[in-house]
């Protein structure tokens, strides 16, 4: 069965430095999405791409987060720099439309800056 | 702020028994999905109901929707042990684009 792959699976950085997560969704699922989850809470929308396209990003803090999505198929979340507050759980899922059709999540990449 | 919020924020039953959760949203949705997560791992879809629809089932689950509410609840009969997770519901509402929302979840423990 197909699934979304990401990778690393655990992270830990220092404040100040750079990191990246990658994304691989289901082939076909022109949607894809970048969740953060804190500890106890529900997943927050960080960026939708539609294809190679951002629909929205609206949530993301964008003066250190960064993603692409190159010929709309896998993508990439940077955060330059990592602060104490961005350990969480990235979460990355895929859909073959924006709505109207289930969500497909990866494992997930845990954060922690120390 | 979270559009969808689930209640409880957390239940604890004995197996066998039946669970209810509940969510309320704030503004006109094309659709809600509810999602069960288990601890560290991701979210795994579980059943997804359109504004057009009141009540879906799937398996020992079944979900209502009640549009001039804003609510929906989502409704576990005869637990397991292997239900005890997380559960979200996320809403799905057209800003000119179509845009997710997840609730904060409600944690059930299922005891044996």
């Amino acid at each position: 069965e197909a699934e979304v792959a990401q990778s690393p699976r655990y992270k830990i950085t220092e404040k100040s430095q750079a990191v990246a997560f990658w994304c691989d969704p289901i082939s076909g699922h022109a949607t894809l999405y970048w969740y953060r989850q804190i500890l106890g809470q529900g997943p927050e929308l960080l960026v939708q791409f539609q294809d190679e396209s951002v629909v929205d990003d609206s949530q993301l803090p964008k003066d250190r987060f960064s993603a692409e999505r190159l010929k709309g198929v896998d993508s990439t979340l940077k955060i330059q720099p990592a602060e104490l507050g961005d350990s969480a759980m990235y979460l990355c899922a895929s859909s073959y439309r924006p709505t109207g059709w289930e969500q497909f999540f990866g494992p997930g990449t845990r954060l922690t800056v120390l | 702020s979270q559009q969808g919020e689930e209640d409880p924020q957390a239940l604890s039953i004995q197996e066998g028994e039946n669970a209810t959760m509940n969510c309320s949203y704030k503004t006109s949705i094309n659709n809600l999905q509810w999602y069960r997560q288990n601890s560290g791992r991701g979210l795994v879809h579980l059943i997804l109901i359109r504004s057009n629809e009141r009540e879906k089932h799937s398996g020992r689950l079944r979900v209502t929707l009640d549009t001039s509410k804003k609510s929906s609840s989502l409704l576990i009969t005869a637990s397991r042990a292997a239900d005890t997770a997380s559960y979200f519901c996320a809403t799905v509402f057209n800003t000119g684009g179509f845009k997710t929302i997840f609730g904060a979840g409600t944690r059930l423990f299922v005891k044996a």
